[in-house]
C-alpha cells in the first residue's frame, strides 16, 4: 500500500463501545496529525506527534486518546463517546521542515 | 492565532471556463505557509498547491495558480480551464509554528457541463 491509509472507513458504535481508528503512513514521514471534521465546520486539529512524541493537543476531551508507538502508525481511541462526536476523522502525516501534509481518505464516525 | 476565511460557500462554474476561489488570512507568524486542499465527495484531502510567504513568485501547479497578495493578505486560488472532475470542496489553509494546520470553512465547487 501507498500513501496514508486509515481503518475503519466507516464506524458505528454506540456511546459505551470502545474502538480503535488506526493510520499507517507508508512515507517515511515522521509527524503524524489527527483531525476532525464535522458537518459544516472547518477541519479542526486534535493531535500532533512529531518523532512519536506528541507535541501538541488541541484541547481534545479525554474520551479521545491517542497512541503513536511508531512513526508509521496512529491510532485514536475512543470510549464513551457522545453523539456530537460524530464526524469524519482525518490522519495525515509529514516530513519534519516539509510543509505539505498527506491525508488519508478518513473514518466515517456515527455515535448512536 | 491563526485564521482563515473563505467567503464563498459554493461557487459553480462551466467547463473550460477559469474560476477564482477566495482565501484571506491573519497571522501573526513572520513566516507563514498558505496552502490549498480539494476534498472530494469521497473524503481524502488532497493537497493541491503551497505558497511561502517569502516567495516572490505566485505559486503554479499544472492548471493551479495561487494569486498570493502579501499586503491584502490573500491567497486565492485559480483554477484554469475547469473541468468536471474539479467539483468537490476547496480548503484553504495555513500552517502554525509546529506545522498543524488551520483551516478555513471551504468553498463548494461544481463545474457544470
Amino acid at each position: 500500500e501507498t500513501g496514508v491509509t486509515q481503518t475503519p472507513r466507516h464506524l458505528v458504535m454506540g456511546m459505551t463501545n470502545k474502538k480503535s481508528l488506526k493510520c499507517e503512513q507508508h512515507l517515511g514521514h515522521n509527524a503524524m496529525y489527527w483531525y476532525k471534521q464535522s458537518a459544516k465546520k472547518p477541519l479542526e486539529l486534535m493531535f500532533v506527534y512529531s518523532l512519536e512524541e506528541r507535541v501538541e493537543n488541541n484541547s481534545v476531551p479525554s474520551r479521545f486518546s491517542p497512541e503513536c508507538p511508531n512513526s508509521s502508525h496512529l491510532f485514536l481511541h475512543l470510549h464513551t463517546l457522545q453523539p456530537e462526536d460524530s464526524a469524519l476523522y482525518l490522519c495525515a502525516s509529514s516530513k519534519q521542515g516539509i510543509n505539505e501534509q498527506f491525508f488519508g481518505p478518513g473514518t466515517r464516525l456515527t455515535v448512536l | 492565532a491563526q485564521k482563515i476565511t473563505q467567503t464563498q460557500p459554493g461557487m459553480f462554474v462551466q467547463e473550460k471556463e477559469a474560476v477564482t476561489l477566495d482565501c484571506t488570512y491573519d497571522t501573526s507568524d513572520p513566516s507563514y505557509g498558505l496552502f490549498w486542499y480539494k476534498q472530494p465527495s469521497s473524503g481524502e484531502m488532497i493537497f493541491l498547491i503551497y505558497q511561502g510567504s517569502y516567495d516572490q513568485q505566485n505559486a503554479t501547479e499544472g492548471r493551479y495558480s495561487l494569486n498570493f497578495q502579501k499586503a491584502r493578505k490573500s491567497a486565492n486560488l485559480v483554477i484554469s480551464a475547469s473541468q468536471l472532475g474539479d467539483s468537490a470542496m476547496y480548503f484553504c489553509a495555513t500552517h502554525t509554528g509546529r506545522r498543524a494546520l488551520t483551516f478555513g470553512s471551504g468553498t463548494r465547487l461544481q463545474v457544470q457541463p
